[in-house]
């Protein structure tokens, strides 16, 4: 069965600190995304790529970067973690006939 | 013309009755219209996708009605059940390029009375 599969399932970090998250996709899948759920905003993309050392902006950037070494690890970053920034982030992986495949998710607390 | 508008927010159905969810669209050049299933604490899964050159797909007891004309498409569950308690998303697509990415609509919260 394919899988993402993200690092932590819970995270509590400080205001300032430097965060990543990881995902990882057994899949082979080309393009890879990072989003953001929040109630009553739905899913909110922040990065995607397409490609190994490729990165597109999605619609909230904004305070996040993202890193793509290898085709099955999308990381995504948060250089100086604020309170706005608690979320449940969430990994997914596509293949390019469709489909998104998520994983569990992360909820980030920012204290 | 990004936009996917999705209704309700949330739902209320009794069991064994008929949940119904709405999305509409305005890009003419979506292709590909997923629903997407949430539990709590999990991530979305793909329940169920149409194509536009169809007008109903149907899965068991989830089916997708699509009206092209109309541009909306809309997500029925027959004989809900308090197992189908979950948040539902519907999404569009145009996958001609390769950096081409989905458009969520804002979810549904449905609740299953038992």
């Amino acid at each position: 069965d394919v899988k993402v599969t993200q690092s932590s399932r819970y995270l509590v970090k400080r205001t300032g600190e430097k965060v990543f998250l990881e995902c990882v996709q057994d899949m082979d899948h080309e393009n890879m995304f990072w989003y953001r759920q929040d109630p009553g905003l739905g899913l909110r993309l922040i990065y995607f790529s397409y490609d190994v050392k490729m990165k597109e902006k999605g619609d909230i950037p904004e305070g996040y970067s993202v890193s793509r070494e290898k085709k099955e690890r999308f990381s995504l970053i948060l250089e100086s973690a604020s309170t706005n920034q608690t979320s449940m982030y969430l990994c997914a992986s596509r293949y390019r006939d469709r489909g998104y495949t998520f994983g569990s998710g992360t909820r980030l607390t920012v204290v | 013309q990004q936009q996917v508008k999705q209704s309700p927010q949330s739902l209320i159905v009794q069991k064994g009755g008929i949940s119904i969810i709405n999305c509409a669209y305005e890009n003419t050049a979506f292709d590909y219209f997923p629903w997407y299933q949430q539990f709590p604490g999990k991530g979305p899964a793909l329940l169920i996708a149409i194509r536009p050159d169809v007008s109903e797909k149907k899965e068991g007891r989830f089916t997708i009605s699509f009206n092209k004309s109309a541009k909306q498409f809309s997500l029925h569950i027959m004989d809900s059940q308090p197992g189908d308690s979950a948040t539902y998303f519907c999404a569009a697509e145009c996958g001609r390029n390769r950096d081409d990415k989905i458009i969520f609509g804002k979810g549904t919260r449905l609740h299953i009375l038992p």
